[in-house]
């Protein structure tokens, strides 16, 4: 089975500041991992994945996440975060053979001018 | 292209009162269904998930069912609304052809209970 944590549901970041949130991963295969937007009353919509290709991916909306076997870690940054980036943000992971995605609890951000 | 429709998007239903939400995929063939719930600071849990037609495969004991009756319909339902199934309903999909990719997400259906 598959899991993810994100610590701390809401995260304020200042405009024009970094945008780090933090995904933890368990999985007993290699697992192919998901970062996820959700702006308020709307579905979700991909960010990025990483299926075993390079460590470092970039998604849309100028953010990059990098896999580290090592830390069991794909944690989502952006150099400079954007007023429009208020949203909330999943984690999701899956296995290779399994149909499903386990997502994390979400990080709620708050971008403050 | 693939599409995924959902609705309604919003719904307020009396407690007692049965529930049908669906959910159509177009532009692709067999895919995987997924039925999810969000609630406030929960995430999203998934209730059901479908391999294909009159495949379900149920991932909570609740009081919802879904069903698959076309290749690329699915269907939630409930005969019985309670207070508690009040929440945000999405419906997704995915390819089912071996690679594990993204899943795709419909809109939503905020759905309140009173």
């Amino acid at each position: 089975a598959q899991s993810v944590t994100q610590l701390g549901s809401h995260v304020s970041v200042s405009e024009g500041a970094l945008v780090l949130l933090r995904c933890n991963y368990s999985s007993s295969v290699p697992p192919y991992l998901f970062w996820y937007v959700q702006y308020p009353n709307q579905g979700l919509q991909l960010l990025l994945k990483y299926t075993s290709a390079a460590t470092l991916v970039k998604g849309i909306n100028g953010f990059e996440a990098e896999f580290k076997k090592s830390e069991t870690s794909f944690h989502l940054t952006k150099p400079s975060a954007h007023m429009r980036d208020a949203a909330e943000y999943f984690c999701a992971v899956t296995g290779y053979g399994n149909n499903r995605l386990a997502f994390g609890k979400g990080n709620q951000v708050v971008v403050i001018p | 292209s693939q599409t995924i429709h959902q609705w309604p998007a919003t719904l307020v239903q009396p407690v007692g009162s049965p529930l049908s939400l669906e959910c159509t995929v177009e532009g692709t063939s067999n895919p995987n269904l997924y039925w999810y719930r969000q609630a406030a600071g929960r995430g999203l849990q998934l209730l059901f998930y479908s391999v294909g037609i009159g495949q379900i495969s149920s991932e909570v004991p609740q009081n919802l069912s879904a069903s698959r009756p076309q290749d690329r319909q699915f269907i939630l339902s409930s005969k019985k609304l309670l207070l508690s199934d009040s929440g945000f309903y999405l419906c997704a999909w995915s390819y089912s052809t071996g690679r594990n990719t993204e899943a795709f997400f419909g809109q939503g259906t905020r759905l309140t209970v009173v």
